[in-house]
């Protein structure tokens, strides 16, 4: 069965990176686009974007370009997300999920998140 | 904030029906398939809904989507407790090439 397994909480200073692991089991990490959402404490889900873990080629939201990095590491099928120069604002769970529509699907058809990984708490604190 | 609007909440007795809105524009509903998740509290979003109005396996029939227009629609039948959870639409927006996520909808079962 299909599972998704993230890195356990994490707490950092502000100024630091984080990098959070996402271990896909039940199905072929490179067959299927890794997307990224975040939920920061109490607020609503938040695309932050998406790696196609077969090129490696990435999609970020605008409001994080520069500042987060996907890369995925296929031989141990396990993607990551880091985010760099934290903030308070960054304070979030974030949560890996399997896009079911697969690495070729092209357009607003995609999309479809079918598994979800159980979050990764990270608390940016001085 | 997101540019899908949902209502913050909604509420009925067991065994009722709830609907919840989804309203968005021509640069994401309108053009493009919406998905609805479930969240259950302290817990990972679940797909619900996909493609407007199909259902995953496992998902009861209790639950069904629909879109009309720049705005779409999840409908809860036969209410039960365990339907208590945060509820997301979410599409496509071409304009932002971004996916977005509505505010979300909390059910609550009276």
């Amino acid at each position: 069965q299909v599972q998704l397994v993230q890195s356990g909480a994490e707490v950092k200073k502000p100024g630091a990176s984080v990098k959070v692991s996402c271990k896909a089991s039940g199905y072929t990490l490179t067959g299927y686009y890794m997307h990224w959402v975040r939920q920061a404490p109490g607020q609503g889900l938040e695309w932050m974007g998406r790696i196609n873990p077969n090129s490696g080629d990435t999609n970020y939201a605008q409001i994080f370009q520069g500042r987060v990095t996907m890369t995925r590491d296929t031989s141990i099928s396990t993607a990551y997300m880091e985010v760099s120069r934290l903030t308070s604002d960054d304070t979030a769970v974030y949560y890996c999920a399997r896009d079911s529509t697969g690495v070729y699907c092209s357009g607003g058809s995609c999309f479809v998140f079918d598994f979800w990984g159980q979050g990764t708490l990270v608390t940016v604190s001085s | 904030q997101s540019v899908l609007t949902q209502p913050p909440s909604v509420s009925a007795a067991p065994g009722q029906k709830v609907t919840i809105s989804c309203s968005g524009s021509s640069s994401n509903i309108g053009n493009n398939y919406v998905s609805w998740c479930q969240q259950l509290p302290g817990t990972a979003p679940k797909l619900l809904i996909y493609d407007n109005d199909r259902r995953p396996s496992g998902i009861p029939d209790r639950f069904s989507g629909s879109k009309s227009g720049t705005s779409a629609t999840l409908a809860i039948t036969g209410l039960q407790t365990g339907d208590e959870a945060d509820y997301y639409c979410g599409t496509w927006d071409s304009s932002l090439s971004a996916y977005v996520f509505g505010t979300g909808t909390k059910v609550t079962v009276l």
